[in-house]
């Protein structure tokens, strides 16, 4: 079945580290997305890309950082620099059409 | 730019009854995409409902429909013979014509069902 796959579910971060969450589709979409969703909130975004080795900032793109280096693939590293990093992740995929997003299930990252 | 408002943070209904959840949004684009997004406790994030400024005639999908008022610029979803299976978040969402790219997120909407 196609799909977005988000891992790991569950990710733990100490202070100063940076950890990368990955998000994989066999969906042959074109643009890839990356959204942060904090309790009593909407979808802010963060990075998106349109095609390979290209990508742009987002609403609050501060403290990640992203790659493209295959069409399925659209990693987002949170960096020591993004100081509140405790939220739940997004990643979504969608052809260049006016149709919606696929998402994946989400990464929860916890800072401990 | 363009701002997506869920007024009501959380609602309750009552199984098997009909509720509604109200989108209002502000736009100066005379087409554009409107849409439903439910996620439940799992967080998966699914599509419900899609709308084409264009279209006239209120998007339906089996038990959930939209009311589309342009001029008013409200987008409200209606669920009827709610189910235990549709509590969840309720998120609505613009997406402009002009840059896919570009999707806007209401804060959401909180749907308890009541057995």
């Amino acid at each position: 079945d196609g799909g977005i796959t988000q891992s790991p579910k569950y990710l733990f971060r100490k202070e100063g580290q940076n950890v990368t969450l990955s998000c994989e589709q066999n969906l042959n979409h074109d643009a890839m997305y990356w959204y942060r969703q904090d309790p009593g909130q909407g979808l802010r975004l963060i990075y998106y890309s349109q095609i390979v080795n290209d990508f742009q900032k987002g609403d609050i793109a501060e403290g990640y950082s992203v790659s493209r280096e295959k069409k399925e693939s659209f990693p987002l590293t949170v960096t020591s620099a993004q100081k509140n990093p405790t939220a739940f992740y997004l990643c979504a995929s969608t052809p260049h059409s006016p149709y919606g997003y696929t998402f994946g299930s989400g990464t929860r990252l916890t800072v401990v | 730019a363009q701002t997506v408002t869920q007024s009501q943070p959380e609602m309750s209904v009552q199984e098997a009854e009909t509720v509604t959840l109200s989108c209002t949004y502000d736009t100066s684009e005379s087409d554009y995409y409107l849409f439903w997004y439910k996620q439940p406790p799992s967080r998966q994030m699914i599509l419900v409902i899609r709308q084409e400024a264009y279209k006239q005639q209120n998007a339906t999908e089996n038990r959930f429909s939209v009311n589309f008022q342009k001029a008013a610029k409200s987008f409200s979803l209606k669920i009827s013979d709610s189910q235990l299976g549709d509590a969840a978040m309720y998120f609505c969402a613009y997406r402009t014509i002009y840059n896919f790219n570009k999707f806007y997120f209401g804060s959401g909407t909180k749907l308890n069902v009541k057995p």
